[in-house]
């Protein structure tokens, strides 16, 4: 069974830089797997921030940007703000019109 | 203005059956793959089903396959998820989503939903 990997928490100071990874209980993710992420805040509905791999989705400040680095999807968090403290999803797409989530990050900014 | 606006959840029994809509605007709807996308209490978020612009193509997650039913109605810019046999383990928030870039789902989603509650419990 496929497992998309995300670091259960992280935290970063303000004005710092934080990224995040997503990968693959087995094999190298890559832009084959067009990544795409997500921000969501308690109670509400998530926001796209990144889809396929490294597009922003509009209206989303070009702090956070996408990647591949190594054999993981990447977002980077420049200058983070407290608001940018939620919870990151990443999700992969694995062929025949399937996609999967990773289990999440929450970020913490203090 | 691109919006989604789910309807139709509720409480229902185990076993039980129910129907989602997603009323969809602002953008050429037939012209994209929608999804669905669910959460349950305290969990995160997990993938449901998609469907393809032109409905030729449905895919599911194996925890609803042959349980639940995408479709959509181009003529009425509409989602849909039926579901059938419903377990304790459904309930969740359900999101409808619009997909990035066009008919095929591959790029990842653009727009949400509200989302709309599904609690299956006796």
């Amino acid at each position: 069974q496929t497992v998309v990997t995300q670091e259960p928490s992280f935290s970063v100071s303000p004005g710092g830089t934080v990224t995040l990874t997503c990968g693959l209980n087995s094999g190298s993710v890559s832009t084959n797997y067009y990544p795409s992420w997500y921000q969501q805040t308690p109670g509400q509905a998530p926001r796209t921030l990144i889809y396929s791999t490294n597009t922003r989705s509009s209206g989303v400040p070009d702090r956070f940007s996408g990647s591949i680095l190594g054999n993981k999807a990447a977002l980077t968090i420049t200058g983070a703000q407290a608001d940018d403290e939620s919870d990151y999803y990443c999700v992969l797409y694995m062929g025949r019109g399937i996609s999967v989530f990773g289990g999440g990050t929450k970020l913490t900014v203090l | 203005e691109v919006q989604l606006l789910e309807s139709g959840g509720g409480l229902v029994q185990p076993g039980g059956s129910l129907r989602l809509s997603c009323a969809a605007s602002g953008f050429t709807f037939s012209s994209y793959a929608m999804s669905w996308v669910r959460q349950a209490p305290g969990k995160g978020l997990e993938w449901v089903s998609a469907i393809s612009g032109s409905a030729d193509g449905t895919y599911y997650a194996d925890s609803v396959k042959g349980r639940f039913t995408i479709s959509r109605d181009n003529s009425k810019n509409t989602l849909y998820l039926q579901m059938n046999s419903l377990r304790a383990e459904d309930t969740a928030v359900y999101y409808c989503a619009k997909d990035s870039y066009g008919a095929y789902p591959r790029y990842g989603v653009d727009v949400w939903g509200q989302g709309t509650t599904v609690t299956v419990s006796s």
